[in-house]
């Protein structure tokens, strides 16, 4: 089983701070989705990357994929309580059709 | 299009009861898939399909029936409900099943509750 560890688990910020979610994992993925997902909802895809060093950027937010295709990271930058929410990020296994999710980052903004 | 659509929103069962999680989509995908979310964790899937007919197990396929007799429907039967069962169940839907390029999209989900 590929298991994919998201840091940290919880993070309450004040607006206009950045902030950096981790994902990482022993395997290599094929691709990486990070998906954001609000309460009561499912989650809804924010980006893929998939080659090794790729670095994609979504207004305030900007995604990287290691070199090795191993981890990724999220950077928020001037974070606003809109950006609350739930982050998970999901790996595609070479077997494709079958993602790894991991167990998610809270993300709370205070105004 | 109305998306990936999952009824019922909310659903409550004594253990050993059985019950069906229904699942549609109007955009035409290919692949279909279960996953559950318990608190703390991210989503591990429970069965797939890659088009209608075909089903495949996933990480957490125990307790779980499902079948797909067409391109739109994908249910989820839950032979005889354990208190092991209650999570918030989505259902997801995409083109194909490679992600570089396919876009999954997620149901509202079913919040499940197992007395």
């Amino acid at each position: 089983t590929q298991l994919l560890e998201q840091s940290p688990q919880f993070l309450s910020i004040q607006e206009g701070e950045n902030l950096t979610v981790y994902c990482n994992s022993s395997s290599v993925f094929s691709s990486l989705q990070w998906y954001r997902q609000e309460p009561g909802e499912g989650p809804v895809l924010l980006v893929t990357v998939v080659t090794g060093g790729e670095v994609k950027k979504l207004k305030r937010l900007t995604f990287q994929f290691g070199d090795a295709r191993k981890d990724s990271s999220l950077h928020i930058t001037a974070a606003q309580p809109g950006d609350t929410g739930l982050y998970l990020c999901a790996g595609e296994s070479t077997n494709a059709g079958k993602s790894t999710f991991g167990d998610g980052t809270t993300l709370t903004v205070k105004p | 299009n109305a998306g990936v659509t999952q009824t019922p929103k909310f659903q409550v069962l004594k253990t050993g009861q059985s019950m069906t999680l229904q699942c549609a989509q109007d955009m035409n995908h290919e692949y279909m898939s279960w996953y559950r979310q318990d608190p703390g964790m991210g989503l591990r899937l429970i069965h797939y399909s890659v088009g209608a007919g075909i089903t495949d197990q996933g990480e957490v396929p125990n307790g779980y029936n499902v079948s797909r007799s067409t391109t739109e429907d994908f249910p989820l039967r839950l032979l005889s409900a354990a208190p092991s069962q209650t999570s918030v169940y989505f259902c997801a839907s995409s083109y194909s099943r490679d992600w570089a390029y396919n876009e999954q999209f997620f149901g509202p989900g079913t919040r499940l509750t197992v007395l």
